[in-house]
């Protein structure tokens, strides 16, 4: 099956600084999507990406569909304390009958000291 | 609008017991998806409905089921309840056709002792 590999797993930076995480994928996907979890809710979604090579902004959060459809990457520019939490990235193929299954990522574990 | 909504929040049970869930889309989203998060295994698609029919199942066995009602509003059923059932069980609505775009609900903590 679909296989996601989120690297890394944790980070642990100094409030200000920019971060970046990536995933890839043993197959191709035609829709990425990045989520941010906070402890006890559901993931609420950063950023959907449709097109191979797209680079899509949401404040300080910018991520890119890669352009071999089988990565996707997140950055976040100058890091504060609420951006601690989870991060996945998710990927879908919209094609057969995969419909709404998306294949999530380990996720990667965001801590900023102040 | 308001949000995926999901109840309850919290559900603690025996081993053998059965149990349902109940996810409310947001409105005019037709399509429900259900997920299973534990930190072993995270996060893992069971199934989605769309329009009252199940279109997609994941790897679960058929203790797992589901319905969607005629105002998408979708419910989750585990029968004969086992420890490994403990999760965070997660209900993520869509529009349904042309977006991809899931918005997850804040989740039902099962507990089974």
């Amino acid at each position: 099956g679909q296989q996601l590999n989120q690297s890394p797993q944790s980070m642990f930076i100094q409030e200000g600084e920019d971060v970046s995480m990536n995933c890839t994928s043993s197959s191709i996907f035609n829709t990425w999507l990045w989520y941010k979890q906070d402890p006890g809710e559901g993931p609420v979604l950063l950023i959907a990406l449709y097109k191979a090579g797209e680079l899509t902004s949401n404040g300080r959060l910018t991520a890119q569909f890669g352009i071999t459809r089988k990565d996707s990457f997140l950055n976040i520019s100058a890091s504060i304390p609420s951006d601690v939490g989870i991060y996945f990235c998710a990927g879908l193929y919209a094609g057969g009958t995969s419909y709404g299954k998306l294949t999530f990522g380990q996720g990667t574990i965001l801590t900023v000291h102040p | 609008k308001a949000g995926v909504t999901q109840t309850p929040r919290y559900l603690i049970k025996t081993r053998g017991q059965q149990v349902t869930l109940s996810c409310s889309p947001i409105s005019g989203h037709r399509s429900v998806s259900w997920y299973q998060q534990t930190p072993g295994q995270g996060l893992q698609f069971l199934f989605e409905y769309f329009s009252e029919t199940q279109r997609n199942k994941g790897n679960f066995p058929g203790r797992f089921s589901g319905r969607q009602f005629s105002n998408s509003r979708s419910e989750m059923n585990v029968s004969t309840l086992e420890l490994g059932d403990s999760a965070l069980y997660l209900c993520a609505s869509r529009v349904g056709t042309g977006t991809y775009e899931q918005y997850f609900g804040p989740g039902t903590r099962l507990t089974v002792t």
